[in-house]
This record gives structure tokens, sequence and C-alpha cells, in this order.
């Protein structure tokens, strides 16, 4: 699997937007970019994911760079259930049985 | 969304003795469920991958014998943590995949996480 580098952290006051940057200049034309979070003490969940246009769901949007080498989470109103470690990886297409394989992700504080 | 339960949660045991954590997709059947480790402070480290009615396939630098896996079912896989000593002490973290893709995103799903503490 292609790296992806994120910050360590970031910070974010309730209500305001929020924008993870993840860099993947080395990213295969076939690679899907994940997003994942991992809230304190859980499991990791699926957030959004894409190939080369911009998503939007129920939970975030993500912003993919014209030549996919990084893309952005956005998370439009960040809440305090949204303290989390946030994961960017890139994986097969859907249907395909291979793992995740996890970096580190950024750890996002949000302050009241 | 689809839901994969893990059991226990939490377990304190000795050193020396065994400890099985189970993993079970709720709705779902999952003929590959992954086997993660976590510790405090650090991401996610996949241990093995658990095939239904095959052998477990392991990272390399994971002991087999020691980290025992079936998959017996399409909808139940178990990890034994045989002999366990402090330095086993981890959050330990299953995932499945549906196996008939009835979600497109072809996304994992996680278990809550079984947090073991050996004393």
């Amino acid at each position: 699997d292609a790296k992806t580098t994120q910050p360590n952290s970031m910070e974010s006051n309730e209500e305001e937007p929020v924008h993870l940057p993840c860099n993947h200049s080395t990213i295969s034309g076939t690679d899907y970019i994940h997003w994942y979070r991992q809230l304190p003490s859980q499991g990791p969940e699926y957030v959004i994911h894409g190939l080369t246009s911009n998503v939007n769901n129920r939970m975030a949007s993500l912003a993919i760079a014209e030549d996919r080498k990084s893309s952005t989470l956005i998370l439009h109103r960040a809440t305090l259930r949204d303290a989390a470690v946030y994961y960017c990886i890139l994986r097969d297409p859907p249907g395909s049985q291979g793992n995740l394989i996890f970096g580190k992700g950024t750890k996002l504080s949000v302050k009241p | 969304g689809a839901v994969v339960s893990q059991h226990p949660s939490w377990v304190i045991c000795k050193s020396g003795t065994s400890v099985k954590i189970e993993c079970r997709s709720l709705d779902f059947q999952a003929t590959t469920m992954f086997w993660y480790r976590q510790f405090p402070k650090q991401s996610l480290m996949l241990m093995a991958t658990s095939n239904e009615g095959s052998k477990a396939t392991y990272e390399q630098g994971v002991e087999k014998d020691k980290f025992l896996i079936n998959h017996a079912s399409l909808t139940l896989s178990t990890l034994t943590v045989t002999s366990a000593h402090p330095e086993d002490s981890s959050f330990y973290i299953c995932s499945a995949r549906d196996a008939r893709g009835r979600f497109s995103t072809g996304e994992l799903f996680f278990g809550e996480g079984s947090r073991l503490t050996v004393l």
C-alpha cells in the first residue's frame, strides 16, 4: 500500500469546520482514498472514501486534489464527539479482500 | 451499517493463563476477518488474517502458536492468547467485511475492541 502523511495532531473549536489534510504523493491509479476514525477506547469506524471526485456523506466531505496526490477530510461543524484519531488510508478498489494498513493518523482535539 | 461485536470488551488475567477473544459479525457473513493489536498511543498493527474454514495468515513477527486464531463459521472468529504475559497487554481489535458485498463502499467494519491486561 502506498504511504500517506498526516499531521500528528490538530485542534478545532466546537461548531467550526475542520480540514484534515493527507498527502499521498505515491498514490497509484487504482488506489482509493479511505478515511477511518477511532474514538478513544473504541475500534475504528469508516468515515468516507473516494477515487477522484469529491465526495459527501452524512459524516463528512472528502476533497481530492486534481493530481490525487493529496486529499482533505472536511468536518463541516466539529462537535466534541468528533474528537478522535483520523486515519487516511490508500487501498485497493472496493470489494478487494485486502486489509487496512494504518499509519499514525491525526489526533483531532475539539475545544468547547 | 453492519455490526461487528467483540467479547469480552475487557479482561484481566494472571500471567501464564490463556484468554479467548471472540469476534462476531452480527448481521452479515464474513469470509475474512482481520485481527489487529494496538498498544497505548500507537496505531493499529495487523496481526493476522482469519479465513473461514482455513488456517489464518500471520504477519511477520507474530507468533502463530501464541496467538491462536480459529474462524470456524462465517460469523465468528476467535483469537486465543496462550500463556499470556504482561507484554501481551494490549487493545485487540477485529474487523470483518461483508462476504456478499452488500456494502458498496467495501468498508471494513470493526469491533469495539478488547482490552487485555495481564498481571
